[in-house]
């Protein structure tokens, strides 16, 4: 089976930074990929990883290590527009499904 | 516009009545999906179609049939719906499985 694990829910405040983490145990590995969902709306692509390292776009980066099974989404300048829920997928080596994990709700107070 | 649509958006039902919910994209893209999604439990595959006429099980597919007889249309059919197939549905497609997936809105089915 597939494991991917995110938390629950995080608070952060208006301007700052946050990190959203994503640890997954998978039957093969193609990529990860970021997506945002609002309340009630379809999820939105954000990002892909398939290599170790950084990717950075506009205000949202996520990085990548295959080795450790790791990834994280980072949030700057944090926008009320951004409180969502953000999940992180894994695409599955041999018939390229998308294992999800259950999503971090992210709550941007003022 | 490039788009992914899923028809209807809402709909309540009995147990037993036969329904199929349907889903057109745009793109002429190759892989296409169905996903449900439940409070606490993520999304779940339900199916996916890498090409016309090849589909797949996903993680949950008791209860549902898809079919992919055109590149375009991937509908969900539910033979006998259930009470525990309340859910809300989205359906999804991408050039390729590893490329970006497109939603479509989603669908929230009731079944009483």
């Amino acid at each position: 089976g597939q494991n991917i694990d995110q938390p629950t829910e995080m608070t952060a405040t208006e301007g700052a930074i946050v990190q959203i983490n994503c640890t997954y145990q998978t039957s093969g590995f193609n990529g990860l990929f970021w997506y945002q969902q609002h309340a009630g709306e379809a999820p939105t692509f954000l990002s892909y990883n398939v290599l170790d390292g950084l990717e950075e776009k506009g205000r949202f980066s996520s990085f990548l290590s295959r080795s450790k099974g790791y990834s994280y989404l980072l949030l700057k300048e944090l926008q009320m527009k951004d409180s969502a829920s953000y999940l992180c997928a894994v695409s599955l080596y041999g018939n390229n499904r998308l294992a999800f994990g259950k999503g971090n709700q992210v709550v941007v107070i003022p | 516009e490039a788009q992914v649509t899923q028809n209807p958006r809402y709909l309540i039902t009995v147990t037993g009545k036969k329904l199929t919910v349907t889903c057109s994209q745009n793109m002429n893209h190759e892989y296409m999906s169905w996903y449900r999604q439940d409070p606490g439990l993520g999304l779940r595959q339900i199916y996916y179609s890498m090409n016309v006429e090849v589909t797949d099980k996903g993680d949950v597919p008791e209860g549902y049939k898809v079919s992919r007889k055109e590149k375009r249309n991937f509908p969900l059919i539910l033979e006998s719906p259930s009470p525990n197939q309340t859910s809300l549905y989205f359906c999804a497609s991408s050039l390729e499985g590893i490329t970006e997936a497109f939603f479509g809105q989603g669908t929230r089915l009731t079944v009483v």
